[in-house]
């Protein structure tokens, strides 16, 4: 079974639409987070949820809106794609939030290209 | 504020070789350190981790880092390169202040036959 997963695996799209990533944990984390990776290989963080709370919310546009439903799922809506929003982005979860010492686990990550 | 340096974007050796892949990070006080690993089209992967205790760490496929505090390190080290460690590492740093996780920009390791 896999540990983080995540939908689709490849998003190809135009500019200006909206879209969503789904992401799912079934290792019984409280803390969920989005990635995003950019051509650079450079990784950084976006979001953090525990809980389904929003932790941590980084200086990202407000055109990129997380979802969790509850705490197994974070989804990623974005709105108004633009072609800079082409990147991989990986979904992670950690067992507790209480502590950055915690082992993060990455989903395979969605590569999204805008065109 | 939190940063992360990783020497060399890419690095190259022999298979049976030594593999030094290095870190250095900026932090007021010791922070939480980590390698992840890369492989291609697929998630990161933890290879190892230092919260605290000793500074020899070991971790998964013979990796080992060391925490240097008076240096600010955290390299990353492994006695004989495999073909199978060709992948990109991330070096990660942390406090527990609940609130910034940073990842240097990765350095890619090639492993020649």
């Amino acid at each position: 079974d896999t540990a983080v997963s995540q939908t689709p695996k490849y998003l190809v799209t135009q500019m200006g639409n909206d879209k969503s990533i789904k992401c799912e944990q079934n290792l019984g984390h409280d803390t969920m987070y989005w990635y995003k990776q950019d051509s650079k290989k450079f990784l950084k963080i976006m979001f953090s949820y525990n809980n389904k709370e929003l932790i941590i919310n980084e200086t990202v546009p407000n055109r990129f809106s997380p979802k969790s439903p509850d705490k197994a799922h974070l989804n990623l809506h974005i709105n108004s794609l633009e072609l800079g929003d082409s990147a991989v982005y990986f979904c992670a979860s950690s067992q507790d939030s209480g502590g950055w010492d915690e082992t993060q686990y990455f989903g395979p990550g969605t590569r999204l290209l805008v065109l | 504020a939190q940063s992360v340096t990783q020497l060399g974007s890419h690095v190259s050796v022999s298979e049976g070789a030594l593999v030094l892949l290095r870190c250095n990070y900026s932090s007021s006080v010791p922070p939480y350190l980590f390698w992840y690993v890369q492989y291609p089209n697929q998630g990161l992967q933890l290879l190892l981790k230092y919260t605290t205790g000793a500074t020899l760490v070991k971790g998964i496929n013979g990796f080992e880092a060391e925490f240097k505090k008076s240096e600010t390190s955290f390299h990353l080290t492994k006695p004989s390169a495999h073909m199978s460690d060709a992948a990109e590492y991330f070096c990660a740093v942390s406090k527990n202040n609940f609130n910034k996780f940073y990842f240097g920009s990765g350095t890619k390791l090639n492993v020649k036959p």
